[in-house]
């Protein structure tokens, strides 16, 4: 079974707007990974962040992770129509052999 | 970081055939990853291809339906056998690097 899960599982938004995402996820984790896919091409690798981080930035991305909670966000601060595609997450953890495990993943729209 | 060269980036066949999928990574890694993404679905990990071993099969996935080669450290192929319209699906591999995982573009198999 899946390790995260995310919610909302769509987004529509206007260009300029904010879009945050959130990511659950089971059990204790070496790392969370954020990744984007295009049109359901190969995926991009967005953010790592770990276990003992609580909020990475880069660029227009900003990710926070809560461990107590076991969940993380991600933020894209205005939004561009090139930020459409699907936004996963996935988990590293020793309990599944340190394997990444994805989450369900949320489609993001930025209309122009 | 590794780039991925990956082909086909496509192909429809007729169910009961095979089609084998390469993946060449630009640097030498000691483990590649075989994912399964089925349409609207997030990824699932098929296998973990290893040089010099056999490759190790998640749960539901086998080795006489999917068999998978790893002949040395830059190159890996995955072969969906016996092929169902269920098989249809985007095939990705994938290397570990430090920060992440670099994913190969995906290979959209139509089966009909």
């Amino acid at each position: 079974s899946q390790q995260g899960e995310e919610d909302p599982q769509a987004l529509s938004i206007q260009e300029g707007e904010n879009a945050t995402m959130n990511c659950s996820y089971k059990t204790s984790i070496n790392n969370l990974q954020w990744y984007r896919q295009n049109s359901g091409r190969g995926l991009v690798h967005l953010i790592l962040i770990r276990s003992n981080e609580r909020e990475k930035h880069s660029g227009r991305l900003r990710v926070t992770l809560d461990t107590s909670k076991k969940s993380s966000s991600l933020l894209i601060t205005a939004s561009r129509a090139a930020d459409t595609a699907s936004y996963f997450c996935a988990t590293d953890a020793s309990e599944y052999g340190n394997k990444l495990v994805f989450g369900a993943g949320t489609i993001l729209r930025v209309k122009s | 970081s590794a780039v991925i060269s990956q082909k086909p980036s496509r192909d429809i066949c007729q169910r009961g055939t095979s089609l084998t999928i390469q993946c060449q990574v630009d640097s030498q890694v000691t483990m590649m990853f075989w994912y399964r993404q089925q349409p609207g679905q997030s990824l699932t990990l098929i296998a973990t291809a290893n040089q010099g071993s056999e490759a190790t099969y998640e749960s539901g996935f086998v080795i006489d339906k999917f068999p998978i080669s790893r002949p040395n450290l830059t190159f890996s192929t995955l072969t969906v056998s016996n092929m169902s319209p269920e098989d249809s699906s985007i095939y990705l591999c994938s290397v570990r690097k430090e920060n992440g995982y670099t994913f190969g573009s995906g290979t959209r198999l139509t089966v009909v």
